[in-house]
């Protein structure tokens, strides 16, 4: 079964600033997609980004880019120019391309704080 | 606007009682899925529905049951059997168990055993 691993249970990034968060994740697969997800303190989840396997190019979305090393199992997100309103809990996911069912395994997450 | 309602948003139970946690969608989407996030642990996988009158059994689903009697409705069963049950429930849906774009989430269920 593949895991997600997040080493940093919590990160702290001043206002503006760019801050890397680490995920490593394990699996014998070759073909599979990774996301980001943030849980603000409403609790409600919502996507930050996303990253096919089979793409060398790394995600981005305005301030947000990952660093994916397929060799090496590593998703980090960086976030650059650190808002308020970036401070949350952060997931990595991975989706099997393989497996049957769209199943998202989460890694623990990490809580950002952004301080002004 | 298209989402997905979880309700209550807090729920409390008394030890030995089953309790059941709504998911409502209004997105069309053929699959639903429930997680359960505990601190320092993630969302760990419950049950998933790819369609209607169909459920699979995710990782921690002992304690648990599910319908999907409608495509717009994943109703969440906690039983007494459930050793641990206080946690933060989330519900998510995707168009279909193909989709690779990730889920949309409701806004959870907090359940306390009291």
């Amino acid at each position: 079964a593949q895991t997600v691993t997040q080493s940093q249970p919590e990160m702290s990034v001043q206002e503006a600033e760019t801050v890397t968060l680490s995920c490593t994740y394990d699996t014998s697969e070759s073909d599979y997609y990774l996301f980001w997800y943030k849980q603000p303190p409403s609790r409600q989840m919502i996507l930050v980004i996303r990253q096919e396997a089979y793409k060398q190019q790394n995600a981005t979305e305005n301030r947000f880019s990952v660093n994916f090393q397929k060799a090496a199992k590593s998703f980090s997100l960086k976030i650059s120019d650190s808002q308020l309103g970036d401070a949350a809990m952060y997931f990595c996911a991975y989706r099997s391309n393989a497996e049957y069912g769209n199943k998202l395994v989460f890694g623990a997450g990490t809580i950002l704080r952004v301080k002004s | 606007d298209g989402g997905i309602t979880q309700s209550p948003k807090y729920l409390f139970r008394k030890e030995g009682q089953n309790v059941t946690l709504s998911c409502e969608q209004n997105l069309n989407h053929d699959a639903m899925y429930w997680y359960r996030q505990d601190p320092g642990q993630g969302l760990r996988l419950i049950y998933y529905s790819q369609i209607v009158n169909d459920f699979q059994k995710g990782d921690i689903a002992e304690g648990y049951s599910v319908s999907r009697e409608k495509k717009e409705s994943f109703p969440l069963t906690v039983t007494s059997a459930q050793k641990n049950p206080t946690a933060f429930y989330l519900c998510a849906s995707s168009i279909t168990h193909r989709d690779i774009r990730g889920y949309t989430f409701g806004s959870g269920t907090r359940l306390t055993v009291v």
